[in-house]
């Protein structure tokens, strides 16, 4: 089956810094991705809609310029969260719908990012 | 390897009641998620179990045992509204989500 990847699986950083996370469809291709974070033990929480050749669609709440979305090609969609604090600490985890009308989804294995 | 499999589709009755099954190979255990989603939109957390034996939460309840690599989500008293995809994850010992391919859930009338 259709198969999505994230790079890197786990990363720590220091508060101020950039951190981009990688999210590949390995056998399909996606003009939309989803970005997602997960709090503990409850909902994945929609951040964007990556777009393949445009701009990202921004849930309400969602500060654009702090969670740069880039969908570069069918395969790959990056997530930078810029500048980033404790309070971003989290799991980040995409999804990319696969079939003729889209309608099955893909998840990736998620990213955990710690910010010091 | 790891593996995840759960039905790709059950159908049932409004009013009924339906058991999703889902059972797992993976490396090590940190819980197991049921999450619904409706097409179009982000899926919503039902149960996150990580002790054996069932959990229930109105309508849902969902059950695992570790031993047999074994879980269920058991939804009563069908509602149209029911209708949607049920995803059974599991967090491994590196805490990456492995994601099952989800159930189709159709109710009739």
């Amino acid at each position: 089956g259709a198969v999505v990847s994230q790079h890197p699986s786990r990363v720590i950083c220091k508060s101020g810094t950039s951190v981009k996370i990688e999210c590949r469809s390995l056998d399909f291709q996606a003009t939309t991705m989803f970005w997602y974070r997960q709090f503990p033990k409850q909902s994945l929480m929609l951040m964007a809609t990556s777009n393949e050749g445009s701009k990202a669609t921004y849930e309400q709440g969602v500060e654009k310029d702090k969670f740069l979305i880039n969908h570069a090609s069918l395969t790959l969609s990056t997530l930078t969260v810029t500048s980033a604090h404790p309070e971003d600490s989290s799991f980040y985890i995409c999804s990319a719908p696969s079939g003729r009308e889209q309608e099955t989804q893909y998840f990736g294995p998620g990213t955990r990012l710690l910010v010091l | 390897g790891q593996n995840i499999d759960q039905p790709t589709e059950m159908t049932a009755t409004e009013g009924a009641i339906v058991q999703i099954n889902c059972t797992y190979q993976t490396s090590g255990f940190n819980g197991l998620f049921w999450y619904q989603q409706h097409a179009g939109e982000a899926p919503t957390f039902l149960s996150y179990n990580v002790l054996d034996g069932l959990e229930e939460k109105g309508r849902f309840s969902s059950f695992l045992s570790r031993s047999k690599g074994y879980s269920y989500l058991l939804l009563k008293e069908l509602q149209m509204k029911d209708s949607a995809s049920y995803l059974c994850a599991i967090m491994d010992s590196n805490y990456q989500l492995i994601w099952g391919a989800g159930t189709k859930l159709i109710i009739k009338p």
